[in-house]
């Protein structure tokens, strides 16, 4: 257990329609980052948040949105969804933003 | 390019050594990553070696970095069955208070019994 927590675990959804996942990072952890993996994209870094603040951009869409509250925890936002939106949605945490990040399970979403 | 890359596939027997290879990119990366990814699982940090390394072992894994030619590579001495699963490659990009790793698409360790 790396003492990252994502939920849900699973999400099925129709086109169109908006999701949010949910990510609380490891205890004292003040970064938090989001990744994508897809079968043809592989694992795609989409943004990053530090202590509250965005501080890093990826491949995110611009339908697509995260935030990071004061309790540090996080959410994505993936509105607009389309069947090429279907992957595995991880969160990461790292106490530092050069230091090595732990992984959640992962969110899986299936769009239909 | 800005691509990580490993190979897809290795099989190997249990009990045999397995060598994952990966070329990175960026020589400024100042860390470099294995990550082991299970059927159905997420992804376990399993090593991590600073780039001013050469080599760094821990227990049956051992980690080689050829910083010159960008190649890094993770040994895994009396490969189980247990070690099948995906192993992903990853390179550790800091500017500032910025940072992300850039994943290869990863290598999928087959254990034959």
């Amino acid at each position: 257990d790396s003492g990252v927590t994502q939920t849900p675990k699973h999400l099925i959804t129709a086109t169109g329609q908006r999701v949010t996942l949910r990510c609380s990072p490891r205890s004292g952890d003040l970064s938090v980052y989001w990744y994508q993996q897809s079968l043809d994209q592989g694992l795609q870094f989409l943004i990053q948040y530090y202590n509250g603040e965005e501080r890093a951009k990826g491949n995110i869409l611009e339908r697509f949105s995260a935030q990071q509250f004061p309790d540090l925890h996080s959410e994505l936002n993936l509105s607009s969804l389309e069947l090429g939106d279907s992957a595995l949605y991880f969160c990461a945490s790292s106490t530092d933003v050069n230091t090595e990040a732990f992984f959640g399970q992962g969110t899986r979403l299936t769009v239909v | 390019g800005e691509d990580v890359e490993q190979s897809l596939f290795l099989s190997v027997r249990e009990g045999d050594s397995s060598v994952i290879n990966c070329t990175y990119t960026d020589s400024s990366s100042t860390y470099l990553y294995w990550y082991k990814q299970e059927p159905g699982a997420g992804l376990q940090l399993l090593t991590y070696i600073f780039s001013n390394m050469d080599m760094k072992q821990d227990q049956r894994l051992t980690v080689l970095l050829n910083k010159k030619d960008k190649h890094l590579s993770l040994r895994i001495a009396d490969t189980q069955t247990g070690d099948s699963a995906i192993y992903f490659c990853a390179e550790g990009r800091y500017g500032g208070s910025q940072g992300n790793l850039i994943f290869g698409k990863g290598t999928k360790l087959s254990v034959k019994p």
